[in-house]
This record gives C-alpha cells, sequence and structure tokens, in this order.
C-alpha cells in the first residue's frame, strides 16, 4: 500500500539558511500534520492542514511557515535555522472522515550546523 | 491543552513475557487514543487504537484499555518476542477540527532472550 512520502530524507544546512520540507500524503487523504522529534524526545505538532486551510496549530516557531496546496501535499517553510532546528520532522495523514488515524511518513532528519 | 503521562520510562523483559505501559491524560474532552511503535531512526508505526466509547480492543498479542473515569489507557503486549523492542509511544487527541495528537514520553521496550 501507498505510503506517505517526504523529502528530503536528510538535509544538511548553516545557521541562519532556509529549508524546505515536502510532504506527499497518502493518496485520497486529505489532511496532513507536521511534527517535530528531538533526539530521545516524543513527537510535537507543530502544524496540520485540511483541504488547504490551517487546521490547527502547536508550537510551530514564527520563523516556520507550512501550506497545503491543492493536490494535497505539504510544504513547511523554516527559515533563520538555529541549531535547535535539528530535529526529525515527521509529517502524518489521514483521512477527515476517520480523521483521527494518523499515519506518519519516513521523516525528513535535519541537521543544522 | 492536553497533557500525557506515560510509565515507565524504560521496560525490560523476558521473550515470552508480557509488557504493560501506562498513560494517563488531563483532558477529560479526548476521544482518540492510539499507541504508535518506533524504532531507532524510523516512523512511529501505528500498531492499535481505542476510541472513548470502547473499553478494551484486541489485536493478536497486542490489547488497549481504557478507563475514561480514570482518564487512562493501557498497553498489553502478551507472549513478547525481540522483534517488539522498540520505543512505544501512547497519545491523545481532544475532539475538534485540529485532531493534533499529544504523545506521552515514550517507554523503551527491550525484550531480552
Amino acid at each position: 500500500a501507498a505510503g506517505v512520502i517526504q523529502s528530503p530524507r536528510h538535509l544538511i544546512k548553516e545557521k541562519r539558511e532556509t529549508a524546505t520540507l515536502k510532504c506527499y500524503p497518502i493518496p485520497r487523504h486529505d489532511t496532513v500534520y507536521w511534527y517535530q522529534q528531538g533526539p530521545g524526545q516524543d513527537p510535537q505538532f507543530l502544524i496540520s492542514f485540511y483541504e488547504k486551510m490551517q487546521s490547527d496549530k502547536g508550537s510551530i516557531p514564527d520563523r516556520f511557515s507550512a501550506q497545503q496546496f491543492s493536490d494535497y501535499h505539504s510544504e513547511l517553510n523554516m527559515s533563520s535555522l538555529e541549531l535547535g532546528d535539528s530535529a526529525l520532522y515527521f509529517c502524518a495523514s489521514s483521512v477527515r472522515a476517520s480523521k483521527e488515524t494518523q499515519y506518519f511518513g519516513p521523516g525528513t532528519r535535519l541537521l543544522v550546523l | 491543552g492536553e497533557n500525557v503521562e506515560q510509565h515507565p520510562s524504560t521496560l525490560s523483559v523476558q521473550e515470552g513475557d508480557s509488557a504493560v505501559i501506562k498513560c494517563t491524560y488531563s483532558d477529560s474532552a479526548s476521544n482518540y487514543f492510539p499507541w504508535y511503535k518506533q524504532e531507532l531512526g524510523k516512523r512511529p508505526q501505528l500498531i492499535i487504537d481505542i476510541r472513548s466509547n470502547v473499553g478494551e480492543k484486541k489485536d493478536q498479542r497486542i490489547a488497549v484499555t481504557l478507563n475514561k473515569t480514570a482518564k487512562h489507557f493501557s498497553l498489553h503486549i502478551t507472549e513478547t518476542q525481540p522483534e517488539d523492542s522498540a520505543v512505544y509511544f501512547c497519545a491523545a487527541s481532544p475532539p475538534g477540527g485540529g485532531n493534533k495528537l499529544t504523545f506521552g514520553t515514550g517507554t523503551q521496550l527491550k525484550v531480552e532472550l
């Protein structure tokens, strides 16, 4: 079965640079969620989208922004990167009708030097 | 907002024994409780979930129980195998449009031969 696709899988950036992470949900899934997971930590919710509209917002820094496009894929844009942004970034997707069941992508490992 | 506590943080069992992980949540409105298994550096994988209108759910060697009154839920793994070794996260989701997941802090399960 098709799964959530994330790209790139690994990313190395310098401080103050920008990064764009992409997420392609499972086919026919219309809701996308972004989570950040630091080393040894639990995933922290950042933001979610349904039908291109932001549906919820968590602990996402103002330096980050995200959007969902008409084909339901989503992009997380990160600017003025800091060392503390180094983490695994997961995208998850679900079907609105079954709201809660979220399936996670393989993640993007971001390293900020 | 929702707060989820998870215990124990580490759990070591002998192969074939049972393992139990417990979580408590703070928001009585939360109505969806998934459990994810995460191997090192990989995505969280949904292993079982339960909704607040159900007290218990079982899938082969895995079961989850929910006590809404006490606001706690537990994961039970029977006949543990070495491949069960991983970090297990519980999560809770309140009703509403966002459906974000609030995770517990994780339990490192080690199944020893």
